[in-house]
């Protein structure tokens, strides 16, 4: 069965630091993994698709990584800021004939100023 | 300039009651979605159509039906509605299958 996992399921830090969150999915075999936010009584924004052959993606203070054999990705948040706070999820696609993601549980993360 | 809008975005009703849910994305994009999110915050994909063609259905009551009239639109009208049908329900667009998805704001959905 195809999962995803996210830890932790929450996570509060003060302004300034760095932090990962953690996702990691059952089945290797993956077409893409997707990074999302979603603020409280919102949508999802995409922040970064890393595609199965890529190492890893940045944008801005975000980069992603992607380690398919071990079943893990990390979302890496330099100097935290206040406005940073949200539920992330990460969500994979396996691709094929029936394209669609397959989500974590999310993170919260809470930065506090 | 909004890219995938749904309305409402609130829809309070009675159970028993048949509703439909509008979703249009003006990106030009040949794929849509429908996402259910679920009172633990937890998403799961309903349906996703490609080019007006039904494309996933993950085992979702039939008492929920997607209309796709043009690749613009995918409009979700749910009959008979029960207490556990009330959730989020979020509609997405991507180019095509397996780039970036683009989320709408969601619809509120709370059956009485």
């Amino acid at each position: 069965k195809q999962e995803v996992t996210q830890i932790p399921a929450a996570l509060s830090v003060p302004e300034g630091e760095n932090l990962v969150l953690n996702c990691s999915f059952t089945d290797s075999a993956i077409y893409n993994l997707q990074w999302f936010r979603q603020d409280p009584g919102k949508g999802l924004t995409s922040l970064l698709l890393i595609q199965s052959s890529q190492r890893e993606q940045t944008s801005g203070r975000l980069n992603a990584s992607l380690d398919k054999s071990s079943g893990r990705s990390t979302l890496y948040i330099a100097a935290s800021q206040p406005g940073d706070s949200a539920t992330y999820l990460c969500a994979v696609d396996y691709g094929g004939a029936t394209n669609k993601l397959i989500f974590g549980t999310g993170t919260l993360l809470a930065v506090q100023p | 300039d909004t890219a995938v809008s749904q309305t409402p975005k609130y829809l309070v009703t009675q159970m028993g009651n048949d509703k439909s849910i509008k979703c249009e994305q003006n990106l030009g994009h040949d794929t849509m979605y429908w996402y259910k999110q679920d009172s633990k915050k937890f998403l799961k994909i309903m349906f996703s159509y490609n080019n007006k063609e039904l494309i996933i259905n993950e085992t979702v009551p039939n008492r929920f039906s997607p209309k796709s009239p043009d690749k613009a639109h995918l409009n979700l009208h749910i009959n008979s509605l029960e207490l556990g049908d009330s959730a989020v329900y979020f509609c997405a667009s991507s180019q095509v299958y397996g780039e970036t998805q683009y989320f709408g704001p969601g619809t509120r959905l709370l059956v009485l």
